[in-house]
C-alpha cells in the first residue's frame, strides 16, 4: 500500500523558513521514473504546484517561487524535504506531497493527507 | 507559464444526468493532462491521466477526452457522491512546467 504523510510546523512567523517533510511508504524513490511533488492549496482556493524531485535527483520548481524553494530526498529514510524561505501570510495553505509514478508521466496518483501551515506573527 | 482555464466555475446537475467539464490550455500540452476530484476536507484524487486514461479503481462513468489545448471531463450517470471540485492539471514535461486549473465545482441538484 502506497502512503505519503506530510509533517512540519502548523504555525510559522513571517520571514521565517518553513521546513516540511514528506515520509512515504510502499514505493522507492530509487525506482527509475519515480518522482515526488509538493503542491499547496490556500484556504478556499485552487491547487498550486511548488516543486518536484525525480528518482535521479533532478529537481524542478515553480518559476515564481524558485528563489525561495529547495527540495531534497533521503532515499534511505523514504523522505522528501521541502524548504521555503521568507514565509509570508499569503503562504498560508494546506501543503501536500504526492507521488508521480513512472506510468503516469507526470500525474500525481497518490496524495498525502496534507498539512496545514499558517503564517502569522 | 501555461495557464489552465476551467469552465464553468460551478455546474449544477441532476442525479443520473451527464456533467461536462472543460479545461483549456494557453498552449499545447499534447496529452499531458490529468483530472482530479477533491471533496471537502479531503486530498485530491486522481481520476484521469494522459488526457483519457482512467486511474486505478475509477468507475467507467468518468471519462476524459481531448488533446493539445482543449480537454473535457465527462461524468455520466451523476451520483450524489460526485459532488466535489474537479481540477485539471497539465504536466507538459519539456520544458518542465506544471500548472493546475482553477477548478469546477459540481453540485447535485
Amino acid at each position: 500500500q502506497v502512503t505519503l504523510r506530510e509533517s512540519g510546523p502548523a504555525l510559522v512567523k513571517p520571514t521565517q523558513t518553513l521546513t516540511l517533510t514528506c515520509t512515504f511508504s510502499g514505493f522507492s524513490l530509487d525506482t527509475s521514473g519515480m518522482s515526488v511533488s509538493w503542491i499547496r492549496q490556500p484556504p478556499g482556493k485552487a491547487l498550486e504546484w511548488l516543486a518536484r524531485i525525480d528518482w535521479d535527483d533532478d529537481k524542478y520548481f515553480n518559476t515564481s517561487l524558485k528563489t525561495r524553494l529547495t527540495i531534497s530526498k533521503d532515499t534511505s529514510k523514504n523522505q522528501v524535504v521541502l524548504t521555503m524561505t521568507n514565509m509570508d501570510p499569503v503562504d498560508t495553505a494546506t501543503y501536500y506531497c504526492a507521488r508521480i509514478p513512472p506510468y503516469s508521466s507526470g500525474a500525481c496518483d497518490i496524495w498525502g493527507q496534507g498539512t496545514v501551515v499558517t503564517v502569522s506573527s | 507559464e501555461i495557464v489552465m482555464t476551467q469552465s464553468p466555475a460551478t455546474l449544477s446537475v441532476s442525479p443520473g444526468e451527464r456533467a461536462t467539464l472543460s479545461c483549456r490550455a494557453s498552449q499545447s500540452v499534447v496529452s499531458n493532462l490529468a483530472w482530479y476530484q477533491q471533496k471537502p476536507g479531503q486530498s485530491p484524487r486522481l481520476l484521469i491521466y494522459a488526457a483519457s486514461t482512467r486511474a486505478t479503481g475509477i468507475p467507467a462513468r468518468f471519462s476524459g477526452s481531448g488533446s493539445g489545448t482543449e480537454f473535457t471531463l465527462t461524468i455520466s450517470g451523476l451520483r450524489s457522491e460526485d459532488s466535489a471540485v474537479y481540477y485539471c492539471h497539465q504536466y507538459n514535461n519539456w520544458p518542465p512546467s506544471v500548472t493546475f486549473g482553477g477548478g469546477t465545482r459540481v453540485e447535485i441538484k
